[in-house]
């Protein structure tokens, strides 16, 4: 049984280009949150999606970020015009469930823009 | 700001040895509290979790200590093993899903 998987693992962007990170959940997961870790710090929640559908987006910046879950394929979290600031570890995790209490986590994302 | 506050920053313990962990938060409406594992260049891994209702939360060699009362919450690794060396981080949330994570603990055992 696969876990979350999150591709690509590096990615290294120049500022002002756009930024893509995918996250497959776990098999029979409907639920997709995603989380950004700045170094020396926890994570800090961003988005939860179900599929087709943005659950709660109070934690993401109200510009450049968006978030999506479709039907078919993988959630995306896609940054566009990226800033150094951006520079961080982006983690996805699943859930089974809507209570959301047990969130299994891919092993990250690290996006450096230089 | 933080709603969750976490220290050490780091600890060292000898094998064998217990290491304590402790949280600290102000929102009174948080209701699940969980305790994530990570490794360098992984992803966290949940360890062990505990609601208000109860006290102490207790699987293998490590333990949840709750008190409701002074907002805190704390854990513990008892008979600590070179392999339980990685960064702990505690949790909170209102409503299951929305986890606020403490700064994280990196935890040294040495042999």
């Amino acid at each position: 049984n696969a876990g979350v998987m999150q591709n690509p693992r590096h990615l290294v962007r120049r500022r002002g280009q756009e930024a893509r990170l995918r996250c497959s959940p776990m098999k029979g997961h409907s639920h997709v949150y995603w989380y950004r870790q700045l170094p020396e710090e926890g994570l800090k929640f961003m988005v939860y999606l179900q599929k087709e559908n943005i659950i709660d987006e109070s934690g993401m910046p109200k510009e450049r970020f968006s978030a999506e879950f479709p039907k078919e394929g993988p959630s995306i979290l896609r940054i566009q015009q990226v800033v150094r600031g951006d520079s961080a570890a982006y983690f996805c995790a699943s859930s089974p469930y809507s209570r959301g209490d047990e969130q299994y986590f891919g092993p990250g994302t690290r996006l450096t823009v230089t | 700001q933080q709603q969750v506050k976490q220290s050490p920053q780091s600890l060292i313990v000898q094998k064998g040895g217990i290491s304590i962990i402790n949280c600290a938060y102000e929102n009174t409406a948080f209701d699940y509290f969980p305790w994530y594992q990570q490794f360098p260049g992984k992803g966290p891994a949940l360890l062990i979790a505990i609601r208000p209702d109860v006290s102490e939360k207790k699987e293998g060699r490590f333990t949840i200590s709750f008190n409701k009362s002074a907002k805190q919450f704390s854990l513990h690794i008892m008979d600590s093993q070179p392999g339980d060396s990685a960064t702990y981080f505690c949790a909170a949330s209102i409503n299951d899903y929305k986890l606020s994570f403490g700064a994280g603990t990196t935890v040294t055992v040495r042999a």
